[in-house]
């Protein structure tokens, strides 16, 4: 039940994309295509943007998309936006737990 | 809109008990898996139990395994978690969270758990 690995910080100016991998195992990542993606502004809960891989919940901006190869999933957000600055977690499913990422920083310049 | 309230934390000792609690409304929730997770002070998310929608099938982190129960009462639409032999590193925001199959949402907001003499 190791975390799974995600850059610390990340970053782009307004307009611009930036993506966030997501390295896990054959166990979890590699071996289900199921990934999800949270947004945590501070202070705030996180907030359900990407599950199964790719798919987006009503709501959510079509500028935030995910993606998988092999044992590492991506979220791309592109257009970056002020209020897209937050922490980013993925998490997988990993048989009976779950297991989520280390989180990464966006910072939008 | 769908809803979920914890509550119960506290500051306990290490090795002392608590159960947290959270409310649920605006959903079906027998429908639903429902699951904890955490996030100690300037840490990650850190999934730590869930349970079938029947209560049936629990689940749990490894390291909280025998220390911590996790419940619900569907009568009440309400979780629980009774979480015993608590030590320092269980100190974090506990979160109620629902589980459609393969993610995590809506989350609550959370309630503080202390571990520290």
């Amino acid at each position: 039940q190791s975390a799974l690995t995600q850059p610390p910080s990340a970053s782009g100016s307004p307009g611009q994309s930036v993506t966030i991998s997501c390295t896990g195992t054959n166990s979890d990542v590699g071996g289900y295509n199921y990934v999800s993606w949270y947004q945590q502004h501070p202070g705030k809960a996180p907030k359900l943007i990407i599950y199964e891989v790719t798919k987006r919940p009503s709501g959510v901006p079509d500028r935030f998309s995910g993606s998988k190869s092999g044992n590492t999933a991506s979220l791309t957000v592109s257009g970056l936006q002020a209020e897209d600055e937050a922490d980013y977690y993925c998490s997988s499913y990993a048989g009976t737990p779950y297991v989520f990422g280390t989180g990464t920083k966006v910072t939008v310049l | 809109e769908v809803q979920l309230v914890e509550s119960g934390g506290g500051l306990v000792q290490p090795g002392g008990s608590l159960r947290l609690s959270c409310a649920a409304s605006g959903f079906t929730f027998t429908d639903y898996w429902m699951t904890w997770v955490r996030q100690a002070p300037g840490r990650g998310l850190e999934w730590v139990a869930n349970i079938t929608p029947d209560g049936s099938g629990k689940y749990y982190l490894d390291s909280v395994k025998g220390r911590f129960t996790i419940s619900r009462d569907n009568a009440e639409n309400s979780l629980f978690l009774q979480m015993n032999s608590l030590r320092d590193e269980d100190t974090a925001l506990y979160y109620c969270v629902r589980h459609p199959p393969w993610r995590f949402d809506p989350w609550g907001q959370g309630t503080q758990v202390t571990v520290s003499a």
